[in-house]
């Protein structure tokens, strides 16, 4: 069982729908959350960092973290043509100091 | 901004070339990192260094070693490429590891094709 699952995807949805984008890990001692966006052609880009349990918003995105089911998520509103892409899950231990468990990524189709 | 720059978008090699990979970093920060990306599998650590002349192994280490001789250049060196590491190469640097600044920032990426 990988450490951080990942559905793939590609998801296709029409523009202005609500997006949620998944992540579930295994390890318990995960502390630091992150979701990374790449482009096509295109290194990743950090667009949400969490640390524990709760929600965070920034803008049209919200990033919330379940602990309790080892689970995390990404929403967008509001969805563009612009956010299709793919999602990285990025995750760490409190000591791990910098070895990011990664997400297989999830690809991300916006419909005009 | 943060720049990361790789040295080549695409490569195309021959089966026991020896390949360099360069990534340079304009943001004086103390950490790079190389990943490998591949369908399915997300990006895996090959080797972070965290100062000049030091590294630490990744995940996947096997078949490839790395040279960071000054602080903002950061060496992959495919030392006899092989079909299997045909992939899409991903550097990374970072201020710091911890307390906000861990953030990776990367590079375009350089896609290798070896035959």
């Amino acid at each position: 069982q990988k450490e951080v699952e990942q559905d793939p995807g590609p998801l296709s949805v029409p523009e202005g729908a609500i997006v949620s984008l998944n992540c579930t890990y295994s390890n318990s001692a995960f502390q630091y959350f992150m979701w990374y966006r790449q482009y096509s052609r295109k290194g990743p880009e950090l667009l949400m960092y969490t640390y524990s349990s709760g929600n965070k918003e920034d803008g049209r995105f919200t990033a919330q973290v379940d602990k309790s089911s080892k689970y995390i998520s990404l929403f967008i509103r509001d969805s563009q043509p612009s956010d299709s892409a793919t999602y990285l899950c990025a995750i760490r231990t409190m000591d791990s100091n910098y070895q990011l468990i990664w997400g297989a990524g999830t690809k991300l189709i916006i419909k005009p | 901004d943060v720049k990361v720059t790789q040295s080549s978008r695409y490569l195309v090699k021959r089966t026991g070339e020896k390949v360099f990979l360069e990534c340079v970093q304009d943001m004086d920060h103390e950490n790079m990192f190389w990943y490998r990306q591949d369908p399915g599998l997300g990006l895996r650590l090959i080797y972070f260094s965290y100062d000049v002349k030091m590294k630490e192994k990744g995940d996947i280490p096997e078949g490839y070693s790395v040279s960071r001789e000054k602080k903002e250049r950061f060496s992959l060196i495919l030392e006899s490429a092989s079909t299997n590491q045909t992939s899409m190469y991903l550097c990374a640097s970072s201020l710091g590891l911890a307390g906000g600044e861990e953030t990776q920032y990367f590079g375009p990426g350089t896609r290798l094709l070896v035959l």
